[in-house]
């Protein structure tokens, strides 16, 4: 059973384009992160939201966790060819241990 | 070191054969977590350790796989008559505490492949 559904598990985009990865869930979690991985290396946090409704912002990326803190979503205004990467989010519950959904990969193309 | 070092970083082995894959975590860091990865997936919980006790060993997919930590430092996640599926990424975070939000850092993995 998969917890967190991330979609879209592949997306392709020319520079400058937006986009948007959605991650939901049925459950509820303390937090939830999102973790960006590169080939060859370990997932590297980019945030982690804990608060229903809340909103961070990373230079060109935008995260929000929803309301019932059950699903989250990555904005990213004008991406650049260095966005390119494995995009995960993880639901964490109090124990520490993070259920991850199963990646978004995106390549943005010069 | 400054980070989460893993080794080795790649491992090939025959069917039927053991392996021992290594995790040093961040000085300090009293939780450590080890992960499954297929390639390009999300990661696959597999064990965690406050110190070097187990409370969630929930993810070990069969009683091939086991770990330990000693010294609330080094861990070691050995697995017994590796099988084809048991090939992956297998990666090890540790984060300073056993809460919800914490950051986990992670190593940069092992790639276990099984002939």
């Amino acid at each position: 059973t998969q917890l967190l559904e991330q979609s879209p598990q592949f997306l392709s985009i020319q520079e400058g384009e937006n986009l948007t990865v959605y991650c939901n869930s049925s459950s509820v979690f303390s937090s939830l992160q999102w973790y960006r991985q590169e080939p060859g290396e370990g997932p590297v946090l980019l945030v982690t939201v804990v608060t229903g409704g809340e909103v961070k912002k990373l230079k060109r990326l935008t995260f929000q966790f929803g309301d019932a803190r059950k699903d989250s979503s990555l904005h990213i205004t004008a991406a650049q060819p260095g966005d390119t990467g494995l995009y995960l989010c993880a639901g964490g519950r109090n124990t520490g241990k993070l259920i991850f959904g199963q990646g978004t990969t995106l390549q943005v193309k010069p | 070191g400054a980070g989460v070092s893993q080794s080795p970083s790649n491992k090939v082995t025959e069917k039927g054969k053991d392996v021992e894959l290594r995790c040093d975590p961040i000085s300090g860091h009293t939780a450590l977590y080890w992960y499954r990865q297929s390639l390009g997936q999300g990661l696959e919980f597999l064990i965690y350790f406050q110190g070097n006790s187990a409370p969630d060993k929930s993810g070990l997919p069969s009683d091939r796989f086991s770990a330990e930590r000693t010294g609330g430092s080094v861990s070691t996640l050995t697995i017994q008559r590796t099988q084809q599926e048991d090939s992956a990424v297998y990666l090890c975070a540790s984060s300073p505490r056993r809460t919800s939000g914490d950051t986990q850092y992670f190593g940069p993995g092992t790639r276990l492949t099984v002939l």
